[in-house]
């Protein structure tokens, strides 16, 4: 099955500065990645994703690239405010002989914005 | 246009207890996928229903079950509940599948006792 491994598993950056979150996926045959931001208590909302067609996609102040043949796409916050504090998750979508299900998680980056 | 909506939002039950967990889809979506999120971890996936069949099963045992109605709403049902099982339930729906940006609903917060 689809491994999904996530890092670091916290970050800390200066309000206004970058962050960066990194995940590598084992199943080639996943083409769909989505990036999920959790806040305590709340359910997974979608921020971003990237299906394999393409290598990068930005949404304002967010950003998302994809290697495929190293397997392996980041998430990029820039200008980071206190309101990006949160609990983020990379995901891929894995395959079965019935066509695509659902998604692989990684562990989560806890990030934290210092004011 | 509503989102994904699940029942209850908390449960708390006894080793040994059943529990049944509710989940509508977001409108024209006809795909549901639950998944199980620990205390500290990522979602793990449970199954997917579509067209009222389970199409696909992660690693979790028989004691979980599963169903779709005709109006794509689903629930999950865990049978011989244990100390493990606590977790944030979450399911999430989709149209069709493949690809398909998974929208998820607010989850329920099981306990067990």
């Amino acid at each position: 099955g689809e491994n999904v491994e996530q890092h670091p598993s916290t970050l800390s950056v200066q309000e206004g500065d970058s962050a960066v979150i990194k995940c590598t996926y084992s199943d080639s045959a996943s083409n769909y990645f989505p990036w999920y931001k959790q806040e305590l208590g709340k359910r997974p909302q979608l921020i971003i994703d990237i299906r394999s067609n393409v290598g990068e996609k930005k949404d304002q102040r967010i950003a998302v690239t994809l290697n495929k043949t190293a397997k392996h796409f980041s998430l990029h916050i820039t200008e980071t405010q206190p309101e990006d504090s949160a609990v983020y998750f990379c995901a891929a979508e894995f395959y079965s002989g019935g066509g695509a299900d659902g998604l692989t998680f990684g562990k989560g980056t806890h990030l934290i914005i210092q004011p | 246009d509503a989102g994904v909506t699940q029942s209850p939002t908390h449960l708390i039950k006894t080793r040994g207890q059943q529990v049944t967990l509710r989940c509508s889809p977001k409108s024209g979506h006809d795909t549901v996928s639950w998944y199980q999120q620990a205390l500290g971890q990522g979602p793990q996936f449970i199954f997917q229903y579509y067209e009222e069949e389970e199409r696909q099963r992660g690693n979790f045992p028989d004691r979980f079950s599963g169903h779709q109605f005709p109006n794509y709403s689903s629930e999950l049902n865990v049978n011989a509940l244990l100390l493990g099982d606590s977790a944030l339930y979450l399911c999430a729906s989709s149209f069709v599948t493949g690809q398909e940006t998974q929208y998820f609903g607010p989850g329920t917060r099981l306990l067990v006792l």
